[in-house]
């Protein structure tokens, strides 16, 4: 089972839609909690940092649920610039390595 | 822009070459780790340096070492290159403080083909 596991995607959708990602990750000792989005062969970049309270930032919204180990990410009135790839990211306790899932690739269409 | 650098940007090398891949943190930063990402895939931590000695290490052959230097900067080399490690590596610097690193920002890598 791999750590970190996502979606598949890839999710193609109309502008103005809302979509969301689900992610799960296994190792119940995992502190620190993130999406990153990664444009085509360009870098990560991260897009926010999750806590337990859940936290929005403009039309991004992102929860945790530690005790069924689950990270969501919604997406409101989707952009043609938010097509990307969206990785979700966590960071075990007494770690400093992140550990990626695979990533969901989002496409935002006219 | 994050501050960080790679060098080269790309790379094509055969079967059992060797390579040297090169990061420059960003101002302020202590901490540099490796990641390789193959395509398709998240980024895969290799290992990470801190005062220029390795900080942790993922589930990658000897064959892949490291360096850091007294600034920061860092290499990762690669020896007996096989068909499989075609990938980007990606670097990422941050800072650590007791124990816990804080954001990490990435280069934007360097591409690695090897025929």
């Amino acid at each position: 089972r791999k750590e970190v596991e996502q979606d598949p995607g890839p999710f193609n959708v109309p502008e103005g839609a809302t979509v969301a990602f689900n992610c799960t990750y296994s190792n119940s000792a995992s502190q620190s909690f993130f999406w990153y989005r990664q444009d085509c062969r360009k870098e990560p970049k991260l897009l926010m940092s999750v806590y337990s309270s859940g936290n929005e930032d403009g039309r991004f919204t992102a929860q945790l649920n530690r005790a069924s180990q689950y990270i969501s990410l919604l997406i409101r009135d989707s952009k043609l610039s938010d097509s990307a790839t969206y990785l979700c990211v966590v960071n075990v306790k007494g770690y400093n390595k992140l550990i990626f899932g695979a990533g969901t690739r989002l496409a935002v269409h006219p | 822009e994050t501050g960080v650098t790679q060098s080269p940007t790309h790379l094509i090398k055969t079967r059992g070459q060797q390579v040297t891949l090169r990061c420059s943190s960003q101002s302020g930063h202590n901490t540099v780790s490796w990641y390789q990402q193959a395509l398709g895939q998240g980024p895969q931590f290799i290992f990470q340096y801190y005062r220029e000695e390795e900080n942790g290490r993922g589930n990658f052959p000897p064959r892949f070492s490291g360096l850091q230097f007294p600034n920061y900067s860092s290499e990762l080399n690669v020896n007996a290159l096989e068909l499989d490690d075609s990938a980007l590596y990606l670097c990422a610097s941050s800072f650590l403080r007791q124990g816990v690193s804080d954001e990490q920002f990435f280069g934007p890598g360097t591409r690695l083909t090897v025929l």
